[in-house]
């Protein structure tokens, strides 16, 4: 089974500064990795995928790069409603994963 | 646009059968383009992917709950459900089912409103 490590486990950031989520894979899976937003109480919602495509009415301040092992999630400038969990997902291979999750919490 | 709608018992005892259905609404699950998935997140935690099905019935699980777990297809209904056996309190999560973005894009874009299922005795 691949291993999606997120780094940080906590960012805490002010509206308007830059995050930079990291996903790493213990093997690569080439292109093959989602980001997905998640607030309390409500399903995750998809982002980004392959790894840098965005999903239906995702603004632009948030993008997604890397290949291979290593990926990043960029959200260029925080609004306030996107203080959440991110998960990254890998679908490279078999049995699909996903990350421990990074929140991005308000300083 | 596409809607999943999931439903189940909420409350279980160790040993039981976890049972939950999802609906789909605004779009066929018979489409050629996609697999229905079942997601399921313990409280306070990361999300675990438990297993997949195509229209045709062909399905693919995580082999950590391979033997507990079956996911069939209803295309007549435009539903898909899950089944897990034998429960024990770690399997105490939210279950979500969702759409595969396509049918070799295994990332979810669709996901249901999520069911809390405690097991407990």
């Amino acid at each position: 089974e691949i291993v999606l490590t997120q780094s940080p486990g906590t960012l805490s950031l002010s509206p308007g500064e830059r995050a930079t989520l990291s996903c790493r894979a213990s093997q690569s899976v080439s292109n093959n990795v989602a980001w997905y937003q998640q607030k309390p109480g409500q399903a995750p919602r998809l982002l980004i995928y392959g790894p840098s495509s965005r999903a239906t009415g995702i603004p632009e301040r948030i993008s997604g790069s890397g290949s291979g092992t290593d990926f990043t999630l960029t959200i260029s400038r925080l609004e306030p409603e996107d203080f959440a969990m991110y998960y990254c997902q890998q679908y490279g291979k078999a049995p699909l994963t996903f990350g421990g999750g990074t929140k991005v919490q308000i300083k | 646009q596409v809607q999943l709608q999931q439903w189940g018992a909420g409350l279980l005892k160790p040993s039981e059968t976890l049972s939950l259905t999802c609906t789909v609404s605004g779009g066929s699950i018979s489409s050629s383009g996609n697999y229905w998935g079942w997601i399921r997140q313990p409280p306070g935690k990361g999300l675990e992917w438990l297993g997949s099905v195509y229209y045709s019935g062909s399905t693919f699980y995580n082999p950590s709950l391979k033997s507990r777990v079956t996911i069939s297809v209803d295309t007549s209904s435009n539903q898909f459900s899950l089944k897990l056996s034998s429960v024990t309190a770690a399997d105490t999560a939210v279950y979500y089912c969702a759409r595969h973005a396509g049918v070799i894009s295994h990332y979810f874009d669709y996901w249901g409103q999520g069911t809390l299922v405690t097991v407990s005795s």
